[in-house]
């Protein structure tokens, strides 16, 4: 069955560095999006993509934010200077239909964990 | 603004019982609610998605419904087991927006007890 897959599964990092998290969704789905859960809280929406350009965005999703979909499978999410309270599960997910459409499913990857030190 | 509440944040029963978990939200205004399974330390597993027209959706031992005007969802767990046992969320999609973000409750954390 397709799945969502992401890398690394565990990043660690020193406080002001650059961080790439990369995703492959579902090769079908056309709307993909990221999310975060900091440890003991709510899953929260950063951002969601879609015909390569964002098309929504949270508050939490600020400058030193960005997302990138560089070739035909993969989905990243660079934060530029990491700073302690990033410390969360990312969440990669794509869905084969936007919002339009009452069915659409979100399928999850499994997350990357950063540490941010 | 959407929020959504989930009840208990925690429950243990023993095996083979019948379970169901509760999700509330504050704005009638959803597109779907999507309920999903958190293992520890790994990702969101897609259990079922109900569309705002429908009433309840099944799969398997599991069964959601929703209810609208009320604010509110269940999922109801038949004959539970241990490998059941998990964190359980539910989401909603909001209109409005454009692709529309999904607003998750906190959980519930469910053991399920040989």
């Amino acid at each position: 069955e397709p799945e969502v897959t992401q890398t690394p599964s565990h990043q660690v990092t020193q406080m002001g560095q650059e961080v790439i998290l990369r995703c492959v969704p579902i090769s079908n789905h056309l709307y993909f999006y990221w999310y975060r859960q900091i440890l003991g809280q709510k899953v929260e929406f950063l951002v969601s993509f879609y015909n390569n350009e964002i098309s929504e965005k949270s508050e939490i999703f600020d400058d030193q934010f960005s997302v990138e979909r560089p070739d035909g499978s993969n989905f990243t999410l660079k934060i530029r200077s990491t700073k302690l309270e990033d410390s969360a599960m990312y969440f990669c997910a794509s869905s084969q239909t936007g919002v339009a459409l009452t069915y659409n499913e979100q399928f999850f990857g499994p997350g990357t964990r950063l540490t941010v030190l | 603004k959407q929020e959504v509440t989930q009840i208990p944040a925690a429950l243990s029963v023993p095996e083979g019982e019948n379970l169901v978990l509760n999700c509330s939200f504050t704005d009638s205004a959803i597109y779907n609610l999507q309920w999903f399974r958190q293992d520890p330390g790994k990702g969101l597993t897609s259990l079922l998605l109900i569309q705002s027209s429908q009433r309840e959706q099944t799969s398997g031992r599991l069964n959601a419904s929703l209810d609208k005007s009320s604010g509110r969802s269940t999922l109801y767990i038949a004959a539970s087991q241990p490998g059941d046992s998990a964190t359980y969320l539910c989401a909603v999609k909001n209109y409005g927006g454009s692709q529309g973000n999904l607003i998750f409750g906190k959980g519930t954390k469910l053991s399920v007890k040989p």
